[in-house]
């Protein structure tokens, strides 16, 4: 069974620009959440999606938006980027409410 | 407010020893659920144990097992005969009621040949 497969692996931006990055989750997972992990403030629920429905978001800027399809693949969108925006973003699935989420591999997001 | 707290930021720890990695928790929901995960230098992941607050048994994964002490609100995890891939950064978390899930700030495990 293929795991959660984020891409890109890397990725490089100058300040301003927008981002998106992919989530494809677990075969038959509905929940697919994102993190930013940074060294100073370690890991940072930013949203949850389930069913296509944005069912959680954390305390991120407006900047931060993401979806979700109806193969619940999802995707995370950054615009106008910062600096601080410079992190490991985090996706994870699982089948549901109180089941453990399983993590991709990240993508580092570099911003110049 | 809600929060997980690790104390230990590093370890050092020789290898086939058994470690203890320490988590305390903060919460007022009667319902919640306790995660760690392991992050190699490599960046990505690993689920290792779960422990619902109901439980009645420690949780236990091969090498893993969880020490659950609901009234003093900790969930240190125990390696049993540390290896050398081991070594990585350990994440407690703690799935809340509205199914938030929030991570401590990590413990770099270094196992020593």
């Amino acid at each position: 069974k293929a795991g959660v497969t984020q891409t890109p692996r890397y990725l490089i931006k100058t300040r301003g620009q927008q981002v998106t990055l992919s989530c494809s989750p677990i075969s038959g997972h509905r929940s697919v959440s994102w993190y930013q992990q940074t060294p100073g403030q370690g890991l940072q629920f930013l949203f949850e999606y389930f069913s296509e429905t944005q069912r959680n978001k954390g305390n991120f800027p407006g900047r931060f938006s993401g979806r979700q399809f109806s193969n619940s693949r999802s995707e995370m969108n950054v615009s106008t980027l910062e600096l601080g925006d410079s992190a490991l973003y985090l996706c994870a699935s699982s089948l549901g409410q109180g089941q453990p989420q399983h993590f991709g591999d990240g993508t580092r997001l570099s911003i110049l | 407010a809600q929060k997980i707290t690790q104390t230990q930021p590093g370890m050092f720890v020789q290898e086939k020893e058994a470690v203890t990695l320490d988590c305390t928790y903060d919460t007022s929901d009667p319902s919640y659920g306790l995660f760690w995960y392991k992050q190699p230098s490599s960046g990505e992941m690993i689920f290792l144990i779960y422990q619902g607050s109901y439980d009645q048994q420690n949780a236990t994964e091969g090498r893993y097992s969880l020490n659950f002490q609901k009234a003093r609100k900790s969930a240190n995890l125990v390696i049993s005969a540390s290896q050398l891939g081991d070594s990585a950064m350990y994440f407690c978390a703690m799935r809340r009621r509205d199914d938030k899930i929030i991570f401590g700030k990590g413990t770099r495990l270094h196992i020593l040949p």
